[in-house]
């Protein structure tokens, strides 16, 4: 157990719709990270997030945004969802920013399939 | 802009056989490399790390050298078990941004 935690563990829905993706990072970890896991691209990095504020942003699509609260969780929200948006969706967390030798570590991801 | 580059799976040995799973990189820099498995319905764990060359990082029978001469770190194992298979990704982190470049994965299946 990484300490990370993702919900919800598995996400159907329909083209055009919108859904909220949460995680936690563990105790005292700053750094918050989404990253996506599809078929035909692979592991791709979308969005970091480092005690509230944006720190580095990947190939995040328009129609998908992310925040990091108060408390640290952070919440991706993707719209407009379209087919080829169902993927696994992974949450990490570090506890510093800034440090490319930082571990980062993984939630158990959000399954999502968009019919 | 970076890049990770796999061997490609998959990649079926007998238990007890020797395992290479090589690596090889492209960056900007001196990242830091990572090794982290994915077991079935699981996310991902650091298997192992090395933040600079000729570093070697290891973990649970698992090796991997920093190579910075070939861009290299290719992970290695002496005898594999069934409870190794899994999915290995390598990955690097770049000192201007903290993201996790990875590669494509290699399947690993171990028969008893």
């Amino acid at each position: 157990d990484s300490g990370v935690t993702q919900t919800p563990k598995h996400l159907i829905t329909a083209t055009g719709q919108r859904v909220t993706l949460r995680c936690s990072p563990r105790s005292g970890d700053l750094s918050v990270y989404w990253y996506q896991q599809s078929l035909d691209q692979g592991l791709q990095f979308l969005i970091q997030y480092y005690n509230g504020e944006e720190r580095a942003k990947g190939n995040i699509l328009e129609r998908f945004s992310a925040q990091q609260f108060p408390d640290l969780h952070s919440e991706l929200n993707l719209s407009s969802l379209e087919l080829g948006d169902s993927a696994l969706y992974f949450c990490a967390s570090s506890a510093r920013a800034g440090t490319p030798a930082e571990t980062q570590y993984f939630g158990p991801g959000t399954r999502l399939l968009v019919l | 802009g970076d890049s990770v580059t796999q061997m490609e799976g998959p990649v079926t040995l007998s238990e007890e056989a020797f395992l290479t799973i090589n690596c090889t990189y492209t960056a900007t820099g001196y990242p830091s490399l990572f090794w982290y498995v994915q077991y079935p319905g699981e996310g991902l764990q650091l298997l192992l790390k090395a933040t600079k060359a000729d570093d070697k990082g290891s973990n649970k029978g698992f090796e991997a050298t920093y190579r910075k001469e070939t861009t290299s770190f290719h992970l290695e194992k002496g005898s594999v078990q069934v409870s190794d298979s899994a999915v290995y990704f390598c990955a690097l982190s770049d000192k201007g941004a903290q993201k996790l470049v990875f590669g494509q994965g290699t399947r690993l299946t171990i028969n008893p």
